[in-house]
């Protein structure tokens, strides 16, 4: 079926340092990209998305790339703070309008 | 102050009792989405609806239901027919159909024992 791969499921970075996470989906027509943030026992919010008809979108430190050629697309956090430290969270929308997520990629930001 | 709000945020029950989850939104969003999160997994879709009076199963609906009797509510009833209750359950709203943003409430915890 349709389906979300994430990677990694973990990473630990350095404060400053930057962090990439990767996700590829399946369904040629999804056209919408979305990337969430959860903080531990929360519910996931909404950081950042991108759509088929635009490779790139950054917000201050935060950006996605979207390879649609290769059904792939990244998100990633530049000079990481403490703060980020958080679950992340990438979903494609299928030709059905449901949001499908991946599985999710545990950040931790070491001081 | 506009938003997403789930109650309780803890829930304990017994098995084989029913359990009903709230789910209310001011954001005048039309569709309105359940999921399930178990830990270490992403979310799974239960049940979701675009319009009031109507709704679709999900990914993994049995054992759940719903109603969305109004614009604002879409409350969630784990039935005793859920064989794996226990979870964090997340709702999400979302402005229209064809706009893809959604927003989630902060989530219920319920614990089945």
């Amino acid at each position: 079926g349709e389906n979300v791969e994430q990677h990694p499921s973990t990473l630990s970075v350095q404060e400053g340092d930057s962090a990439v996470i990767k996700c590829t989906y399946s369904d040629s027509a999804s056209n919408y990209f979305p990337w969430y943030k959860q903080e531990l026992g929360k519910g996931p919010q909404l950081i950042i998305d991108i759509r088929s008809n635009v490779g790139e979108k950054k917000d201050q430190r935060i950006a996605v790339t979207l390879n649609k050629t290769a059904k792939h697309f990244s998100l990633h956090i530049t000079e990481t703070q403490p703060e980020d430290s958080a679950v992340y969270f990438c979903a494609a929308v299928l030709y059905t309008d449901k949001l499908i997520f991946g599985t999710g990629t545990r950040l931790q930001v070491f001081p | 102050d506009g938003g997403i709000t789930q109650s309780p945020k803890y829930l304990f029950r017994k098995e084989g009792q029913n359990v009903t989850l709230s789910c209310e939104q001011n954001l005048n969003h039309d569709a309105m989405y359940w999921y399930r999160q178990d830990p270490g997994q992403g979310l799974r879709l239960i049940y979701y609806s675009q319009i009031v009076n109507d709704f679709q199963k999900g990914d993994i609906a049995e054992g759940y239901s719903v109603s969305r009797e109004k614009k604002e509510s879409f409350p969630l009833t784990v039935t005793s027919a859920q064989k794996n209750p226990t979870a964090f359950y997340l709702c999400a709203s979302q402005p229209s159909p064809g706009k893809y943003e959604q927003y989630f409430g902060p989530g219920t915890r319920l614990t089945v024992t």
